[in-house]
């Protein structure tokens, strides 16, 4: 079936550098795509969000990048802090309104001192 | 701190007991979602209510029942569950509108082990 997928499922940067996390979707119908960030005996929590009608949007110290032709997503972090270290979900909402999302299987940021 | 409270925040049962988990968000959000994950996987949609009806139930089993009593509250009904049950259960809620995309906000889960 369709999913969206990661590509690497641990990433260790220095902290200070940026960090890129990308995410392939393969649903074509997918309008509105979201990144979570959910630390250890939490909840996912909001980072940022786009729309299928965006290819780029920032936020505080992060940018979130839409490439529909490719269906690839990303997630920029400037100048990494050790409170960065979390796993990462990307998730797409393809139905609009009040639906379920389909996340990612998740990276692991890691930020070596 | 989240928006969205889920109690209890650990939950031990037996295969026999029943038990239900609750969730609970003033946001004025109309949609509500449980979610399942299990360890080092991403979180899996069961059930979304929309206005305080069930809009999408993904084939879950009957041992889990969902009730919204009111739009600020989401329970989940649990009886009869098994082993490959026990799983972190984490509640959302999101604003909703016909053709309208808004963030899911999440609890911090209740954290489900079945003996």
């Amino acid at each position: 079936g369709e999913s969206v997928g990661l590509h690497l499922p641990t990433l260790s940067v220095q902290e200070g550098d940026n960090s890129i996390i990308n995410c392939a979707y393969s649903n074509s119908a997918s309008d509105y795509f979201i990144w979570y960030k959910q630390e250890s005996g939490k909840g996912p929590q909001f980072i940022i969000d786009i729309r299928s009608n965006m290819d780029k949007r920032q936020g505080q110290r992060v940018t979130v990048l839409l490439n529909k032709t490719v269906k690839h997503l990303s997630l920029q972090i400037a100048a990494t802090q050790p409170g960065d270290s979390a796993v990462y979900f990307c998730a797409e909402n393809s139905g609009g309104g009040a639906d379920g999302l389909t996340f990612g299987k998740g990276t692991h940021l890691i930020i070596q001192p | 701190d989240t928006e969205v409270t889920q109690t209890p925040k650990h939950l031990v049962m037996g295969m026999t007991n029943k038990k239900s988990l609750k969730c609970e968000q003033h946001m004025g959000h109309r949609a509500m979602y449980w979610y399942k994950q299990k360890a080092k996987k991403p979180p899996e949609l069961m059930f979304v209510y929309s206005y305080e009806k069930l809009s999408i139930n993904e084939s879950v089993p009957s041992r889990f029942s969902p009730e919204c009593p009111n739009s600020s509250l989401l329970n989940l009904h649990l009886h009869a569950l098994q082993p490959e049950d026990s799983a972190l259960y984490l509640c959302a809620s999101s604003r909703t509108g016909p053709d309208s995309n808004q963030p899911q906000h999440f609890g911090d889960g209740t954290r489900l082990s079945i003996l």
